[in-house]
């Protein structure tokens, strides 16, 4: 079935790194994202990475992904307050059409 | 500016009525989704796109229904017969609907709350 589950709420102090983690069923999946939502904002996305691949570096952006486990994770390097928002971890529906399964988000708070 | 609009930001409907949300890109892009985003949970396909003139269900496309007639514009309508529409909307477009392009970028939402 097609599931995508995340961690609700994660609090970390500023200059702090955060790792926001992930879980997803479909092991075909070709792509998994991690987008950014602020207060009544729409989603951005922050990066993604390809299957085949372990790691990915952005800037202060690490993501690990473990296929075996199904398992991906996104690490924020020196939490800044400006980081705080609903973290959402997204895969590729393997079935076309570019299709996004979507975890319900993990809410960040940075705090002092 | 290239970009992706959604208009209004916020939208009040009495139940029964019939309403209409906007999206609108001017990126270029061959594909356009609508999403509906609950408290507490993931976002949801409702209608998705490919090119102009065609649209398939997502994965909750009962009580609403779409156009393509253009390529840069994706209007939804949300039905009475939706049941529970309140809930906040977001339109994404992505160049191409399947390939080695595949980001989908998202518009601001529009917040619907029907009474």
């Amino acid at each position: 079935g097609e599931d995508v589950e995340q961690s609700l709420f994660l609090s970390v102090r500023e200059g702090d790194s955060s790792v926001i983690n992930c879980t997803y069923t479909d092991s075909s999946s070709t792509y998994l994202y991690w987008y950014k939502q602020e207060p009544g904002a729409g989603l951005q996305l922050l990066t993604y990475i390809f299957s085949n691949m372990d790691m990915k570096q952005d800037q202060r952006l690490t993501v690990l992904l473990n296929k075996k486990d199904k398992h991906l994770s996104l690490r924020i390097a020196d939490t800044q307050t400006g980081d705080s928002a609903i973290y959402f971890c997204a895969e590729m529906w393997p079935g076309g059409y570019n299709k996004l399964i979507f975890g319900a988000g993990t809410r960040l708070a940075v705090h002092p | 500016d290239g970009g992706i609009t959604q208009s209004p930001k916020y939208l009040f409907r009495k139940e029964g009525q019939n309403v209409t949300l906007s999206c609108e890109q001017n990126l270029n892009h061959d594909a356009m989704y609508w999403y509906r985003q609950d408290p507490g949970q993931g976002l949801r396909l409702i209608y998705y796109s490919q090119i102009v003139n065609d649209f398939q269900k997502g994965d909750i496309a009962e009580g609403y229904s779409v156009s393509r007639e253009k390529k840069e514009s994706f209007p939804l309508t949300v039905t009475s017969a939706q049941k529970n529409p309140t809930a906040f909307y977001l339109c994404a477009s992505s160049i191409e609907p399947t390939g080695m392009v595949h980001e989908q970028y998202f518009g601001p939402g529009t917040r619907l709350t029907v009474t």
